[in-house]
């Protein structure tokens, strides 16, 4: 089974500051890698995907993650920080040959003016 | 406009009466899917169907079922609703089993 683990579950940072995201991914098989993101009472919304081209993935609203396969780490990033990137952030996981998907348990991003 | 909706959005019972949850998409997609988020879990996969006629269990599948009569619609059935589904439910369709498109969800309260 997979299982995707997000280091902390609360995170906050300063409006313009470096937002890092931990992601780290259990899998025997190379993966497909998700970010979502979910605004107060919406549903969830892509941000970027990993499919096996280009390691580091770039996203919307100025997000990117990268893939390191030998530190099964999926970090979702954004150089600097704006208010309405407030929102919960949702690593999720697929394998190529499983119709499931893993996500998990969220990150609050906080955003301090 | 592409989406995916979900009815109702809001639902208050009480254990045991049966209830559904409807799910449509417009994209023609043939994966669709069920989840149910909880605080501290992020989202649990229910059932998914890959296409008409095709349904197989997630990782919680207990206490649910689904159905795919038709491409578009992939309804959630709780036939004896409990207290610990309680949830905020998510339903999503894909093309290619990669991206998922999510409905807005709906929170489900049972007393």
């Amino acid at each position: 089974a997979q299982s995707v683990t997000q280091l902390g579950s609360h995170v906050s940072v300063s409006e313009g500051a470096l937002v890092l995201l931990r992601c780290n991914y259990s899998s025997s098989v190379p993966p497909y890698l998700f970010w979502y993101v979910q605004y107060p009472n919406q549903g969830l919304q892509l941000l970027l995907k990993y499919t096996s081209a280009a390691t580091l993935v770039k996203g919307i609203n100025g997000f990117e993650a990268e893939f390191k396969k030998s530190e099964t780490s999926f970090h979702l990033t954004k150089p600097s920080a704006h208010m309405s990137d407030a929102a919960e952030y949702f690593c999720a996981v697929k394998g190529y040959n499983f119709n499931k998907f893993y996500f998990g348990s969220g990150t609050k991003l906080n955003v301090k003016p | 406009e592409a989406q995916v909706t979900q009815n109702p959005r809001y639902l208050i019972t009480v254990t045991g009466k049966k209830l559904t949850v409807t799910c449509s998409q417009n994209m023609n997609h043939e994966y669709m899917s069920w989840y149910r988020q909880d605080p501290g879990l992020g989202l649990r996969q229910i059932y998914y169907s890959m296409n008409v006629e095709v349904t197989d269990k997630g990782d919680v599948p207990e206490g649910y079922k689904v159905s795919r009569k038709e491409k578009r619609n992939f309804p959630l059935i709780l036939e004896s609703p409990s207290p610990n589904q309680t949830s905020l439910y998510f339903c999503a369709s894909s093309d290619s089993q990669e991206t998922q498109y999510f409905g807005p969800g709906t929170r489900l309260l049972v007393l």
